[in-house]
């Protein structure tokens, strides 16, 4: 079963909005991680929080995490058409031993010129 | 080129044939991952390996499926008697993390190989 749940399931914003993205989870975690996919392709790596971190920042991309919520954030910053893809949100259990990512469903982000 | 590379990048298949997927990882990352991913979903684990060895199983992972990582290297990802159910992209990952538990790392994908059974 998906560990982690998106919300918004789609999101459509202009060039230059920001766009903001939410996920829940289930389980303690080591760690929860933000992935990218473009249409029909693999999934690109964006960045990994901490559990014992709260914010974390990488270039436009700002991600909070919140361990008592069980909640996370991903915040883009001024979006550009390029940005348009779908984003994952992936948790790693603290019971799990085999460093498996538990990913949600997703978040689909439209970003128009 | 130093991603992780999969061979084919689409499939078609009749139902009833065998299908077999190639992942080559990066070659210093001593853990692999096969995922399944459907239409609108997020990746599904099948199986993954730490070095040669098969460490974990899905239940989604059924007695047609077999993985395999000889000499720690590449892997194939085989399906027997494929079933309309099977079409999917399947995705590799591959990543370094050295320990368990711990802090973790993030993976590295494939492009993935879409197997659209007929």
């Amino acid at each position: 079963s998906q560990q982690g749940e998106e919300d918004p399931q789609a999101l459509s914003i202009q060039e230059g909005e920001n766009a903001t993205m939410n996920c829940s989870y289930k389980t303690s975690i080591n760690n929860l991680q933000w992935y990218r996919q473009n249409s029909g392709r693999g999934l690109v790596h964006l960045i990994l929080i901490r559990s014992n971190e709260r914010e974390k920042h990488s270039g436009r991309l700002r991600v909070t995490l919140d361990t008592s919520k069980k909640s996370s954030s991903l915040l883009i910053t001024a979006s550009r058409a390029a940005d348009t893809a779908s984003y994952f949100c992936a948790t790693d259990p603290i019971y799990n031993q085999g460093g498996k990512l538990i990913f949600g469903q997703g978040t689909e982000l439209s970003v128009k010129p | 080129d130093t991603g992780v590379s999969q061979n084919p990048r689409h499939k078609i298949t009749k139902r009833g044939q065998n299908v077999t997927f190639r992942c080559d990882p990066i070659s210093e990352h001593n853990r692999l991952y096969w995922y399944r991913q459907t239409l609108g979903q997020g990746p599904e684990f099948l199986t993954y390996f730490q070095n040669e060895a098969q460490l974990e199983k899905s239940r989604l992972l059924s007695d047609r499926f077999s993985a395999e990582r000889p000499k720690g290297s590449f892997s194939t990802l085989e399906i027997q008697r494929t079933e309309q159910g099977d079409s999917a992209m399947y995705l590799c990952a591959s990543s370094d993390r050295a320990r368990t538990g711990g802090w973790g790392y993030g993976y590295t994908f494939g492009s993935g190989t879409r197997l659209t059974v007929v």
